[in-house]
C-alpha cells in the first residue's frame, strides 16, 4: 500500500508570501490529488495530475513521477487561502481501491 | 452533470446507539463508491469501497459496516456506536480511476 508524507504539518505566513507544500509517496502512481479542506470539513479537489505541472489561478501543482514527489505552490497568498491542504494518491498505485491521504498541511495566512 | 449527496450533514448520537449514513450519486452509472473517515487530529482513512451492487471491501477492522443496495446508493452503518466512531465521514465516487469526487461529508459526534 502507498504511504504519503506531507510537509510541513503547519505553516503560518504573511499575506502575499509564496507558499510551498510538499508531498512524497512510496508506490508508483497513475495520478496524484491535491485537496483543500476548509474548517467546516468539506473537501474541494484542487488538482489531479499525472505529470508535469498544472496551474489554476494562484495555485500551481507540480509532480516528479521518478522522484515520487509533488509540490503545491500558492503565489501572492491571501487570508482566504487559509485551510488544510491534503495530498492523496491511489492506495495501490492505480486501482479501484481508493485513496491514501497525507495528514495534511494546516495553512494560516495572516493579513 | 453528476452530483453526490450525503445526509445528514451533522449528527450527535449517544454511545451504543445505531448509525445509518446514506450517500447517493446522480448522473452516472455503475460508479465505484467509497467511505472515508477523518478522526479528530488524524488524516482521512479509507473505510470501505464498492465496485458494484452487493460488493463491499473493507480496509480496516472496525465497528462499522457498509452496504450497497442499489447501484448509486452506499450506506454506512453501525449497530452500536463507540466514542471512537466520532469523526468526519466522506463519501466519494469514481467511474475512471484515479479520479474521485467527494460528497459534502457528515460530522458525527458520539457522546
Amino acid at each position: 500500500k502507498n504511504e504519503v508524507e506531507q510537509s510541513p504539518q503547519n505553516l503560518t505566513a504573511q499575506e502575499g508570501e509564496f507558499i510551498t507544500i510538499n508531498c512524497s509517496y512510496s508506490v508508483g502512481i497513475s495520478a496524484l490529488h491535491w485537496l483543500q479542506q476548509h474548517p467546516g470539513g468539506g473537501i474541494v479537489s484542487l488538482f489531479m495530475l499525472s505529470s508535469g505541472k498544472k496551474k489554476h489561478g494562484r495555485l500551481i501543482a507540480t509532480i516528479n513521477i521518478q522522484e515520487k514527489h509533488s509540490s503545491l505552490h500558492i503565489t501572492a497568498s491571501h487570508p482566504r487561502d487559509s485551510a488544510v491542504y491534503i495530498c492523496a494518491v491511489p492506495a495501490s498505485g492505480g486501482g479501484a481501491d481508493g485513496l491514501t491521504f497525507g495528514k495534511g498541511t494546516h495553512l494560516i495566512i495572516q493579513p | 452533470s453528476q452530483t453526490i449527496h450525503q445526509w445528514p450533514a451533522t449528527l450527535v448520537q449517544p454511545v451504543g446507539s445505531p448509525l445509518s449514513l446514506e450517500c447517493t450519486v446522480e448522473g452516472t452509472s455503475n460508479p465505484n463508491l467509497y467511505w472515508y473517515r477523518q478522526a479528530a487530529g488524524r488524516g482521512l482513512q479509507l473505510l470501505f469501497y464498492s465496485v458494484g451492487i452487493g460488493q463491499i471491501s473493507s480496509e480496516v477492522p472496525q465497528n462499522l459496516s457498509a452496504s450497497r443496495p442499489q447501484d448509486r446508493q452506499f450506506i454506512l452503518s453501525s449497530k452500536k456506536l463507540l466514542l471512537s466512531d466520532s469523526g468526519f465521514y466522506l463519501c466519494a465516487w469514481s467511474v475512471m480511476e484515479p479520479s474521485q469526487y467527494f460528497g459534502p461529508g457528515t460530522r458525527l459526534t458520539v457522546l
